[in-house]
């Protein structure tokens, strides 16, 4: 069974830049939600995706969207890059049945903004 | 309002038991979970607690939940230098979808 992996690994762009961040969910997994995490800290929710649709956002600008496609799998797109966007980018899935909103995390992708 | 707390650092000597420690604000919290990252890499899944629960205990590790007093802990039996990591605890709200709301993490290192 693949777990969930995201691509790039590391990735720098400038200010007033876009950037596109993707993922694969883990095999049997519906549900992707995309979090950032800070150097020095907890990772904060970005929003969710189930069903190609999302499932729930939290305090981002609209300049942070998404996608999921029909095989699950998922884009995370920044437009109008900023300083502060600079940071640890994780997917995480969560299994069609899963009952105990257990969500798995993939190595990230850290984007560097100058 | 969801908050979510931790200890920022903790040290050890290989053997002892490591505790790590996690307050949380919201009551309707359904979920409650603990996250291993390792330098570089993203989260693991260690375990987690219905909020209906006192303990669970998987080999080494020991989740306790005192849930009027909106405290968690996780306990780590027998600490290996290998354990070394940045430990999250977590919360799932059942009003708030899937989103899980992280505490900063503590920072555990263990001595051999």
């Amino acid at each position: 069974e693949t777990g969930v992996t995201q691509s790039p690994t590391h990735l720098i762009k400038t200010r007033g830049q876009q950037v596109t961040l993707r993922c694969s969910s883990q095999s049997g997994h519906n549900t992707v939600s995309w979090y950032q995490q800070a150097l020095g800290q907890g990772p904060q929710f970005i929003f969710q995706y189930y069903r190609e649709e999302e499932n729930g956002r939290g305090n981002f600008p609209p300049r942070f969207s998404g996608l999921q496609f029909p095989n699950y799998s998922s884009e995370l797109n920044v437009n109008a890059l900023e300083l502060d966007d600079s940071a640890l980018y994780l997917c995480a899935s969560s299994p069609v049945t899963g009952k105990n909103n257990e969500q798995f995390f993939g190595p990230g992708t850290r984007l560097t903004v100058l | 309002g969801e908050d979510v707390e931790q200890s920022l650092f903790l040290s050890v000597r290989e053997g002892d038991s490591s505790v790590i420690n996690c307050t949380y604000t919201d009551s309707s919290s359904t979920y409650l979970y603990w996250y291993k990252q390792e330098p570089g890499a993203g989260l693991q899944l260690l375990t987690y607690i219905f909020s209906n629960m006192d303990m669970k205990q998987d080999q080494r590790l020991t989740v306790l939940l005192n849930k009027k007093d909106k405290h968690l802990s996780l306990r780590i039996a027998d600490t290996q230098t290998g354990d070394s990591a940045i430990y999250f605890c977590a919360e799932s709200i059942s009003n708030a979808g899937n989103m899980l709301t992280f505490g900063g993490g503590t920072r555990l290192m263990v001595k051999p």
